[in-house]
């Protein structure tokens, strides 16, 4: 059964700096890994899709990178503003499905703080 | 604009009753799903459905009833049975994963709902 761990489960940091965000998993026969990000009260957002054969995705401030092998990715956001506060969530698509279930974080609550 | 509509955004069940959460999209999505969202934990998967008329149970559909007459609806039922309803509801939908396996889910704005 696919695992799926975000450490840490909260940060808070000044506007500016730059941050990783961890995200684990227990089962390597994966198609894909998806980053979210989700403001109080509300869906979730798409922010990057890395599929299974490549290492890394970059939207803007944000990259993703990909270790199959190691079950682990990782969410970096440059220069980071209050606007990113939110909770970014990491999911996996498994593989021996055809209806692409994801497997899903508890999150990682960001505070970008002025 | 293109989009994934859930209605209500606050819902209360009273002892005994069934209710019922909607789901409404207009992407022209093949594929729509219902997750259950409570504190510190990730989303879990209630029902999916990959084409009209069909779905599958996800893994936590004891308590929940679904259905898919059309394509652009995915309502789902809160019954009696479900002890421990009071969480935060998403639907999501997606193109077909069977067209294509990376294709991004899609969510709503969700559904609160609490016991009175």
């Amino acid at each position: 059964k696919q695992e799926v761990t975000q450490i840490p489960a909260a940060l808070s940091v000044p506007e500016g700096e730059n941050l990783v965000l961890n995200c684990s998993f227990t089962d390597s026969a994966i198609y894909n890994l998806q980053w979210f990000r989700q403001d109080p009260g509300k869906g979730l957002t798409s922010l990057l899709l890395i599929q299974s054969s490549q290492r890394e995705q970059t939207s803007g401030r944000l990259n993703a990178s990909l270790d199959k092998s190691s079950g682990r990715s990782t969410l970096y956001i440059a220069a980071s503003q209050p606007g990113d506060s939110a909770t970014y969530l990491c999911a996996v698509r498994s593989g021996g499905t055809s209806y692409g279930k994801l497997t899903f974080g508890q999150g990682t609550i960001l505070t970008v703080h002025p | 604009d293109g989009g994934i509509t859930q209605s209500p955004k606050y819902l209360f069940r009273k002892e005994g009753q069934n209710v019922t959460l909607s789901c409404e999209q207009n992407l022209n999505h093949d594929a729509m799903y219902w997750y259950r969202q409570d504190p510190g934990q990730g989303l879990r998967l209630i029902y999916y459905s990959q084409i009209v008329n069909d779905f599958q149970k996800g893994d936590i559909a004891e308590g929940y009833s679904v259905s898919r007459e059309k394509k652009e609806s995915f309502p789902l039922t809160v019954t009696s049975a479900q002890k421990n309803p009071t969480a935060f509801y998403l639907c999501a939908s997606s193109i077909d994963p069977g067209q294509g396996l990376h294709q991004p889910q899609h969510f709503g704005d969700g559904t609160r709902l609490s016991i009175l």
